[in-house]
């Protein structure tokens, strides 16, 4: 079946820096990526739909300065958190759909960001 | 009101019980339904898609969609200690451009 590959799985990084979350859609061409955030114990919160070539579409309350996404190709997403803070830390998931544009169907394993 | 109620649970069966999670929505342009399993810290992963109403059997899941009542449904037979995950159903107006709305996810535990 396809295969969204997020990476990395797991980072820690200090306050005020950078992080960059890769997604990746292994074998199939993916026009249309989600980027959720989850708290524990609780469902996704989208945050961003990212189509490729074009500017992603954020949701309501989340800063786009904040949590850059970049959709350069069919096959990969980038979500970058720059200035970090210790609020920022979570579970963040990717999601892509292909070009027939049914449903969300494949996920990436997600990324635990720690901001210590 | 959310758009997508679902009882967060935890929900604690014995090994071969039938499971059966529930999701209430009160958007009448959903069309599409799924159904995600999701493990401790990883993503989601689709075990069921079903559009509009009907019955959809894979498996040892059925899931079951009731538009009258806005009501969906997942069963789960002969439950496994493997299917202890978070259960989280989502639904969409269509295709494209729609967002999916996700249900707060129920988890569940099967004691062998």
């Amino acid at each position: 079946g396809a295969v969204v590959s997020q990476h990395p799985s797991r980072v820690i990084c200090k306050s005020g820096t950078s992080v960059k979350i890769e997604c990746r859609s292994l074998d199939f061409q993916a026009t249309t990526m989600f980027w959720y955030r989850q708290f524990p114990k609780q469902s996704l919160m989208l945050m961003a739909t990212s189509n490729e070539g074009s500017k992603a579409t954020y949701e309501q309350g989340v800063e786009k300065d904040k949590f850059l996404i970049n959709h350069a190709s069919l096959t990969l997403s980038t979500l970058t958190v720059t200035s970090a803070h210790p609020e920022d830390s979570s579970f963040y998931i990717c999601s892509a759909r292909d070009r027939s544009g049914n449903t969300e169907a494949f996920f990436g394993q997600g990324t635990r960001l720690t901001v210590v | 009101q959310k758009e997508v109620e679902q009882d967060p649970g935890p929900l604690s069966v014995p090994e071969g019980a039938i499971v059966s999670l529930n999701c209430t929505y009160s958007n009448s342009a959903f069309q599409y339904f799924m159904w995600y399993r999701q493990y401790s810290r990883k993503g989601p992963e689709l075990l069921m898609y079903t559009y509009s109403s009907g019955n959809k059997e894979d498996g040892r899941f059925t899931a079951q969609v009731d538009k009258s009542s806005k009501y969906i449904s997942l069963f789960i037979r002969d439950s496994q200690p493997s299917d202890s995950a978070t259960y989280l159903c989502a639904m969409s107006e269509d295709t494209g451009g729609f967002k999916t709305i996700f249900g707060a996810g129920t988890r569940l535990f099967v004691k062998a």
